[in-house]
């Protein structure tokens, strides 16, 4: 069954540093993947999209990676801010058909420190 | 930007009770709606697919006749959870795709409902 996996640890960085998370995923070939932000009982909301024919896609501070071949999407944030810290959670979207349904990751907890 | 409403936020019942939570897009039809459940640092887990006009699709465990779903319109889909018993205390949280859009485009969140059974 697909699998996917993030730090489940929280990553804590000092303010104005570049934060690195990472989502990688088995038994599943995306066609493309997408970034949400988690704030505590709140919903998730989307940050950045990239598909399977692109490397890299930027949006301000934001900077995302798709590997195919390893298998991995990278989620930089770059000058970090304490107005960062939330849940960061990656999820794959479906070749074709399924109503588009995504598969979530469990997410990473960001705290960026001042 | 679109705009997905779920109320209430928080409801707190005895055992037994059916509690129904509304999804609905503000600013956007929505053909497609979905219905999640997250536990403590755990990911999302997709409940059921709501279709306007049609019945939900279900994924895998997810007793429908627990889940009633009812998406009546292209703005508003409905969760019911009926007899809740304490078990299904959990956060819920609805999205929707805007209807209107093509490809691969992101799915839109509500706040979430927090439900605890007493």
């Amino acid at each position: 069954s697909q699998k996917i996996e993030q730090n489940s640890e929280a990553l804590n960085i000092q303010e104005g540093k570049t934060a690195t998370l990472t989502c990688n995923y088995t038994n599943y070939s995306p066609a493309y993947l997408q970034w949400y932000r988690q704030d505590p009982g709140r919903g998730p909301v989307f940050l950045l999209l990239i598909r399977e024919n692109e490397k890299e896609k930027r949006k301000e501070r934001l900077k995302v990676t798709f590997d195919t071949t390893l298998k991995q999407s990278l989620f930089h944030i770059t000058a970090s801010q304490p107005a960062d810290s939330a849940t960061y959670l990656c999820a794959l979207g479906p070749r074709s058909g399924g109503y588009n349904k995504l598969i979530f990751g469990a997410g990473t907890r960001l705290a960026v420190h001042p | 930007g679109a705009v997905v409403s779920q109320h209430p936020s928080r409801v707190i019942c005895k055992s037994g009770t059916s509690v129904k939570i509304e999804c609905r897009s503000l600013d956007f039809q929505a053909t497609t709606m979905f219905w999640y459940r997250q536990f403590p640092k755990q990911s999302l887990m997709l409940m059921a697919t709501s279709n306007e006009g049609s019945k939900a699709t279900y994924e895998q465990g997810v007793e429908k006749d627990k889940f009633l779903i009812n998406h009546a319109s292209l703005t508003l889909s409905t969760l019911t959870v009926t007899s809740a018993h304490p078990e299904d205390s959990s956060f819920y949280i609805c999205s929707a795709r805007d209807s209107g859009t093509t490809g691969n485009q992101p799915q839109h969140f509500g706040d979430g409902t927090r439900l605890s059974i007493l």
